[in-house]
């Protein structure tokens, strides 16, 4: 059975650092093809890709977020990690981890973890 | 980056009707399509995946189709469950982008 699950500060002030964590079970992040993935929704709007980490530690990230953000992945205690520097409040939104066993699409999904940047 | 446009905004049908959501691409993603359902309060659930294959556990009322830039999903025999926002998302190229999303409502 797989399942996904974020944690995070749930709030911190503007400029400060966001760190994300996705603790996972049921698959494996060394396992060939599958892919970890953040992304994000502020309350009431769509979602917003912010970026991927796949089993041979190739990532990729949103642009549009220029160089705030940093994903890694522990495969041993089955966590990958999103860092967001420098933040403000627009990064106030429910954060998502979610699966992809390659070319499919995110299969599976954590619950969402809310973060509020706020002063 | 590749746009994803998606129509309509907002949608309402009857029970039994039969739904269409649509997605056009602004560049050509070879089928690297997916389309999500969104309850209130839940996390989005995978119904489709390479524009028509349908995803375990999705009921055979969903399906997609498409090619290129343009694709969509269709709803057959609407049922009450199915009030929800979809979404669709490209995945053929980094950065990966979502549609803006269809509010799917019961008349």
């Amino acid at each position: 059975q797989v399942t996904l699950k974020e944690s995070g500060p749930g709030i911190l002030q503007p400029s400060q650092t966001l760190s994300l964590t996705c603790s996972f079970s049921g698959f494996s992040l060394s396992t060939s093809g599958i892919c970890v993935s953040w992304i994000r929704q502020p309350s009431g709007k769509g979602l917003e890709w912010l970026a991927t980490i796949c089993w041979e530690d190739s990532k990729g990230y949103n642009p549009s977020l220029k160089n705030r953000l940093t994903i890694s992945k522990d495969t041993s205690n089955n966590q990958a990690f999103l860092k967001i520097t420098s933040v403000d409040t627009a990064d106030t939104a429910i954060y998502y981890c979610a699966r992809s066993p390659g070319s499919y699409g995110f299969d599976y999904w954590g619950q969402g973890v809310m973060v509020t940047v706020s002063s | 980056d590749i746009q994803m446009t998606q129509s309509p905004a907002s949608l309402s049908a009857s029970l039994g009707e039969t739904v269409t959501i649509e997605c056009r691409a602004s560049e050509d993603i070879y089928n690297g399509l997916a389309w999500y359902q969104q309850k209130p309060g839940k996390s989005p659930q995978l119904l489709i995946y390479n524009a028509n294959s349908l995803h375990t556990g999705v009921p055979s009322r969903f399906s997609g189709s498409g090619s290129g830039t343009q694709y969509s999903l269709k709803i057959n025999s609407l049922q009450s469950e199915d009030v929800a926002s979809y979404f669709c998302q490209q995945y053929y190229d980094y950065p990966f982008t979502f549609g803006s999303g269809t509010k799917l409502e019961i008349k």
